[in-house]
């Protein structure tokens, strides 16, 4: 398996613009998780789905974003208008179900600059 | 609510030196603890994890965590580093299905 796919790794964009974050989780994960990381806050859990229902958003900071999976191994983070402070490394993860559920698989991230 | 304390920032140690990373949580209820690895510009990677049974556990790369109940801790340890082990740390704690992660310890192996 490829592991979790993100794209773009990069991406530089200014004040006000839209950005669109990728994610295909690993197949036959039923978890997809959202993070942020950044020196100040560290990492911290964005959104999280269940067989493509979002069950916890409560870490989503602000209605300027918004997250959807519509299918099993797709998903977007989306940020409209961005501002400068939401520059940072998004992760995406996805997990099996079970009880090794917690066992969370990243992908190689996304680094945002929003100028 | 859980939440995940690593005491040590940023940890500076000599190639073949032993290294301990420290890890505290507090939850009030029965968690899974997880030790993850992030190489530079490179996701996080599972080093080792803990969810029932013999309290020391042996995870890839040589490293080794101890769950210690009475103390709610789950410190990180390997007896000799290499260069390769220069990265960040996270230990993580779990109950239910989200993963809380400490603060990080940047691991700095010199020559």
């Amino acid at each position: 398996d490829a592991g979790v796919i993100q794209s773009p790794r990069h991406e530089v964009t200014e004040m006000g613009q839209e950005v669109t974050l990728r994610c295909k989780p690993i197949s036959g994960h039923d978890y997809l998780f959202w993070y942020r990381q950044t020196m100040m806050r560290g990492l911290e859990l964005l959104i999280y789905f269940n067989n493509n229902v979002p069950i916890d958003d409560s870490g989503m900071p602000e209605d300027r974003f918004s997250a959807k999976m519509p299918n099993a191994s797709f998903s977007t983070l989306k940020i409209q208008p961005s501002e400068p402070r939401d520059s940072a490394v998004y992760f995406c993860a996805s997990s099996l179900k079970g009880y090794e559920v917690n066992e969370q698989f990243f992908g190689p991230g996304t680094r945002l600059t929003v100028l | 609510a859980q939440s995940v304390t690593q005491l040590d920032s940023q940890v500076p140690v000599f190639e073949e030196a032993p290294v301990e990373l420290r890890c505290n949580y507090s939850s009030s209820v029965s968690v899974y603890l997880f030790w993850y690895v992030q190489y530079p510009n490179q996701g996080l990677q599972l080093l080792l994890k803990y969810l029932s049974g013999s309290t020391l556990v042996k995870g890839i790369n040589g490293f080794e965590a101890e769950f210690n109940k009475s103390q709610t801790s789950f410190h990180l340890r390997k007896p000799s580093v290499h260069i390769s082990d220069t990265a960040e740390y996270f230990c993580a704690v779990s109950a239910g299905n989200k993963l809380t992660f400490g603060g990080g310890t940047r691991v700095l192996v010199k020559p």
